[in-house]
């Protein structure tokens, strides 16, 4: 059974970058698909990208084309994803998901803090 | 971008009541619909995939449905742990886009 297990809770400062880690147990990077969404606090799922190591292919959402980088390393069966030049406005729980188009597992969330 | 128009934002309903909350999408998704749960502080928990194929442990009462361009997520006898907040997604696209979402409350 396919579990996810998330990096914890960061605090950074405006105009930095953070890294939110998301490790896959019993499975493997390689036969899915890795989807990240946030959730600003009082607010909606936002999805943000969804990257599919075996094809190479990762679809980011408009919006944060050029602030998002995601990375898979199959030995350690992680995912990383990371966000540059954050606001305020990146202040939010973000999540994995696990699944090829609908996110079957969830990972338990990484809440990121953006403040001065 | 795929838009997914979900309604109502809000929902008041007793136990054992019967609701329906629907996702209009902006274009033809070819029923590439996931419907989730998600209770305050916890991940979503995804309950039917495909439009209508509920997950493996979601209870009979949950069904999802389809016309045409909206979709629909139906709780039948509802119970006090369905109260939750529950939200639409579209994977047609290569561009995800979840509803906006719907919180059922008890009455």
């Amino acid at each position: 059974q396919v579990q996810l297990v998330q990096s914890g809770a960061e605090v950074q400062k405006p105009g930095s970058s953070v890294k939110v880690s998301c490790k896959v147990s019993g499975g493997t990077l390689l036969n899915s698909a890795i989807t990240w969404v946030r959730q600003a606090p009082g607010q909606g799922l936002e999805w943000l990208v969804t990257s599919i190591p075996m094809f190479d292919r990762t679809n980011i959402a408009q919006k944060f084309r050029g602030r998002i980088t995601v990375t898979a390393d199959e030995d350690t069966k992680t995912s990383h994803m990371e966000m540059s030049g954050l606001t305020s406005e990146d202040t939010a729980t973000y999540f994995c998901a696990y699944g090829y188009g609908a996110g079957v597992v969830w990972g338990q969330g990484t809440t990121v803090i953006v403040s001065s | 971008d795929i838009q997914m128009t979900q309604s109502p934002s809000s929902l008041s309903a007793s136990v054992g009541d019967r609701v329906t909350i629907t996702c209009r999408a902006s274009q033809a998704i070819s029923n590439s619909l996931a419907w989730y749960q998600q209770k305050p502080g916890k991940a979503p928990r995804l309950l039917v995939s495909g439009a209508s194929t509920l997950q493996s442990g979601v209870p009979s009462r949950f069904s999802g449905g389809e016309s045409g361009t909206e979709y629909s997520l139906t709780i039948d006898s509802l119970q006090p742990e369905d109260f939750a907040t529950y939200y639409c997604q579209q994977y047609y696209s290569d561009l995800y886009t979840f509803g906006q979402g719907t919180k059922l409350e008890i009455k």
